[in-house]
């Protein structure tokens, strides 16, 4: 049973470009969180999905960030226009159905925009 | 809403002493609380959790950490410290009526010597 998988590990954006993150959760599980680390700091809740609902975005920023999860593929974390702002780590992870209460990570993908 | 303080941002110690890294949350309601480790440019990986029953939970490497209701806190501990600890360690907590979005600490990097 394969980890959650995020691609790309590595991204670099220039300013004003968009970055395209993918994660792809855990066989089974159709809950899916984003959550953002700067540097030196921990990690911030952004999202929190279920096929084709956003359950909680209280943690996204207002305007140029959106997250989606369709009933098909993989979940993405879309961020226009990008600024110096947004060079981070961005890490999802997902849990099962139920309460299961545990959430499992993927490696991150960290995010430079130059 | 819950937060977590983890007053220690990095804590060394020499190979085979006793650790304690130090987690203090904030919260009106119950809930679970969770140890996340953090390896260079890694993603998360669960250490150990508090759900509920026996207040002193274990993990596999030797690590583990006591619920203190009264005292609100949730530290880590290890009798015994090897090179490959070397790690960033996040406590974080999530409410327990259904496991939605985690809430975690700025992180404690633990920094073993020999």
């Amino acid at each position: 049973n394969a980890g959650v998988m995020q691609n790309p590990r590595h991204l670099v954006r220039r300013r004003g470009q968009e970055a395209r993150l993918r994660c792809s959760p855990m066989k089974g599980h159709s809950h899916v969180y984003w959550y953002r680390q700067l540097p030196e700091e921990g990690l911030k809740f952004m999202v929190y999905l279920q096929k084709e609902n956003i359950i909680d975005e209280s943690g996204m920023p207002k305007e140029r960030f959106s997250a989606e999860f369709p009933k098909e593929g993989p979940s993405i974390l879309r961020i226009q226009q990008v600024v110096r702002g947004d060079s981070a780590a961005y890490f999802c992870a997902s849990s099962p159905p139920g309460t299961i209460p545990e959430a499992f990570f993927g490696q991150g993908t960290r995010l430079t925009v130059v | 809403a819950q937060s977590v303080t983890q007053l220690d941002s990095q804590v060394p110690v020499f190979e085979e002493a006793p650790v304690e890294l130090r987690c203090n949350y904030s919260s009106s309601v119950s809930v679970y609380l969770f140890w996340y480790v953090q390896y260079p440019n890694q993603g998360l990986q669960l250490l150990l959790k508090y759900l509920s029953g026996s207040t002193l939970v274990e993990s596999i490497n030797g690590f583990e950490a006591e619920f203190n209701k009264s005292q609100t806190s949730f530290h880590l501990r290890k009798p015994s410290v090897h090179i490959s600890d070397t790690a960033e360690y996040f406590c974080a907590v999530t409410l327990n009526t259904g496991f939605q979005k985690l809430v975690f600490g700025t992180g404690t990097r633990l920094l073993v010597s020999p």
